[in-house]
């Protein structure tokens, strides 16, 4: 079973659109949890940070369930430039920041 | 402020000569991360380094592969004897320390070709 799971897509959405992505993760003593987004031949940027009481950044809202060992990315009024690949990423904590990272979801936002 | 720099870019080579690939982190930055990223892959963590010491190597997928920083700065990985399958981008990212809440800052990537 892979630490991170996503599904790779793709969604394929109008603008205007809501879509939301999950993942999964394996270890349950993960510490920090990120959505980063990846572009076509580009290096992955943090998106935003994901905590457990769920937060919020613009059109993007972010979710974990600890319990559940779940992840979740919602965004709202989809737009043209939300076009890449994200990617759920999970720090598993066993020697500083350790990243681990799922193999992406790929949206596709259409005029 | 000047962001990860790598170099090369990209990077052809013939299987079975070693390659030395290189990062320059933010100025600052205590911790520098190696990932490499095969195509259609997710990143895969190969090694990381807080100051010169390296706490943790489990990612290197075999004793082909070492990497080493000096000065707290720049870093270097190199692939001895390189095969096909180490085909890859190699990403280099930075953060201010190893806490676990820091953001990973990345650079732009080595595209490595084994031909």
């Amino acid at each position: 079973r892979k630490e991170v799971e996503q599904d790779p897509g793709p969604f394929n959405v109008p603008e205007g659109a809501t879509v939301a992505f999950n993942c999964t993760y394996s270890n349950s003593a993960s510490q920090s949890f990120f959505w980063y987004r990846q572009d076509c031949r580009k290096e992955p940027k943090l998106l935003m940070s994901v905590y457990s009481s769920g937060n919020e950044d613009g059109r993007f809202t972010a979710q974990l369930n600890r319990a559940s060992q779940y992840i979740s990315l919602l965004i709202r009024d989809s737009k043209l430039s939300d076009s890449a690949t994200y990617l759920c990423v999970v720090n598993i904590g066993e020697y500083g920041n350790k990243l681990v990272f799922g193999a992406g979801t790929i949206l596709r936002v259409k005029s | 402020g000047a962001g990860v720099s790598q170099s090369p870019s990209n990077k052809v080579t013939e299987k079975g000569k070693d390659v030395e690939l290189r990062c320059d982190p933010i100025s600052g930055h205590t911790a520098l991360y190696w990932y490499r990223q095969s195509l259609g892959q997710g990143l895969e963590f190969l090694i990381y380094f807080q100051g010169n010491s390296a706490p943790d190597k489990s990612g290197l997928p075999s004793d082909r592969f070492s990497a080493e920083r000096t000065g707290g700065s720049v870093s270097t990985l190199t692939i001895q004897r390189t095969q096909q399958e180490d085909s890859a981008v190699y990403l280099c990212a930075s953060s201010k320390d190893d806490s676990s809440y820091n953001e990973q800052f990345f650079g732009p990537g080595t595209r490595l070709t084994v031909l």
